[in-house]
């Protein structure tokens, strides 16, 4: 069975500040995908950035990177330049055969003005 | 091209009573799945259908929750006798018959059991 651990139940980041929300997982797998999901309070679920985990470079979507660390089962979301609009729950997730997605417990991130 | 339609967007049932709620795929896809997200945690799949198929129901409870994926129509997720504990959002997804390991969420359904 997959697990995903999202350690941290709140973060907070200055507007245009950096910052990085963390993510373990553990799966026996080998083929997988990794995902961040953003959930604003319209509860619409939103793909942020995807990753797959044979390919060693980290993906990036703009203002939104991963650090895939494969060997110590992390995956982060790096968030720059954050904005207003980022403010949301966000939830790691990991699929390994397509069949389901194994969701995080979620960070919740405030972004102060 | 419409995305993943469920309806309706929020059920209230008294207890006892039945719920259904529907999700529509993008056109296209031939994958479902639906999540269930109680409050203030992440979303638990609870089952996986095709087209006339449930593929893996593994997270579905035993007793009280059903789901279907008709040849025509929308997939129904079906729970009966509701109780309070059922007070959810539940999420509906779907993806292409290839695999691309994406999920595209509808909007959800928040029921609430008085």
């Amino acid at each position: 069975a997959q697990t995903v651990t999202q350690s941290q139940p709140e973060m907070s980041v200055q507007e245009a500040e950096t910052v990085t929300l963390s993510c373990t997982y553990d799966t026996s797998e080998s083929d997988y995908y990794l995902f961040w999901y953003k959930q604003p309070p319209s509860r619409q679920m939103i793909l942020v950035i995807r990753q797959e985990a044979y390919k060693q470079q980290n993906a990036t979507e703009n203002r939104f990177s991963v650090n895939f660390q494969k060997a110590a089962k992390s995956f982060s979301l790096k968030i720059s330049d954050s904005q207003l609009g980022d403010a949301a729950m966000y939830f790691c997730a990991s699929d390994n055969a397509g069949n389901m997605l194994t969701f995080g417990g979620g960070t919740r991130l405030m972004v102060k003005p | 091209n419409a995305g993943v339609m469920q309806n309706p967007r929020h059920l209230v049932r008294r207890r006892g009573q039945e719920a259904r709620l529907r999700c529509s795929p993008m056109k296209g896809h031939s994958h479902v799945y639906w999540y269930r997200q109680l409050p203030e945690e992440g979303l638990k799949f609870m089952v996986y259908l095709q087209k006339e198929n449930i593929i893996d129901e593994s997270g579905m409870p035993k007793e009280r929750f059903s789901a279907e994926f008709p040849k025509e129509g929308p997939s129904i997720l079906r729970i009966q006798q509701v109780v309070r504990g059922d007070s959810a959002a539940y999420f509906c997804a779907s993806s292409p018959p290839a695999r691309t390991f994406e999920q595209f969420f509808g909007p959800g359904t928040r029921l609430t059991v008085l």
